[in-house]
């Protein structure tokens, strides 16, 4: 099977812009979830999809915002981007609890 | 503020030794646990994973063992290779509720082993 994707795999933006990023999990899982990962905080859950609903949040402001399709591929926003949200941002798939998470390679966003 | 960098604890073996990775989680109500390795530019790799109601489970060349009286959680990783080489995380999760999709990771390990 093939693993999970997630493009772009880099992307810069400046300050304020607006940012879509696209994850599409192993076939078959229908549990979505995204990481953010820094060097200052580590890896940081943002949110979890599951059937097109959103079942858990992070504690993470509204200008972080996800949403899920009926083939259970995932997109995250960020809008009003700031310098701080510059990271490596995760996807993971998973069948259902109590299995793991598989993890994408990450989109590296950079904000100038 | 500024933001401090997290130090990573590191441990350097020689290829050939036996590497024992440990990990401290938080939430005593938490059930299901999982060992990641993450290489440089990669996303996070599945090692191993390990329910509550077990202390140990084995894989290939991977041993977790699970210390619930003291939220203490261990890799070992048998006669340790240089691709071996990472950052090791382990994660920790309830069932349901509002802990669905979420995983709480640990600081990581940087593992390095020389040739």
């Amino acid at each position: 099977k093939a693993g999970v994707t997630q493009t772009p795999r880099y992307l810069i933006k400046t300050r304020g812009q607006q940012v879509t990023l696209s994850c599409s999990p192993i076939s078959g899982h229908r549990s979505v979830s995204w990481y953010q990962q820094t060097p200052g905080q580590g890896l940081q859950f943002l949110f979890e999809y599951f059937s097109e609903t959103q079942r858990n949040k992070g504690n993470f402001p509204g200008r972080f915002s996800g949403r899920q399709f009926s083939n259970s591929r995932s997109e995250m926003n960020v809008s009003t981007l700031e310098l701080g949200d510059s990271a490596l941002y995760l996807c993971a798939s998973s069948l259902v609890w109590g299995n793991p998470q598989y993890f994408g390679p990450g989109t590296r966003l950079t904000v100038t | 503020g500024e933001s401090v960098g997290l130090h990573l604890p590191t441990l350097s073996v020689q290829e050939g030794d036996n590497s024992i990775i440990n990990c401290a989680y938080s939430n005593s109500a938490s059930d299901y646990f999982i060992w990641y390795k993450q290489e440089s530019g990669k996303g996070p790799q599945f090692i191993i994973d390990i329910r509550s109601n077990m202390d140990k489970r084995q894989g290939q060349r991977v041993t977790v063992l699970l210390n619930k009286t003291v939220k203490h959680l261990s890799l070992q990783i048998a006669a340790t290779q240089p691709g071996d080489s990472a950052v090791y995380f382990c994660a920790e999760t309830t069932a349901g509720g509002t802990s669905y999709g979420k995983l709480t990771f640990g600081q990581g390990t940087i593992l390095t082993v020389h040739p």
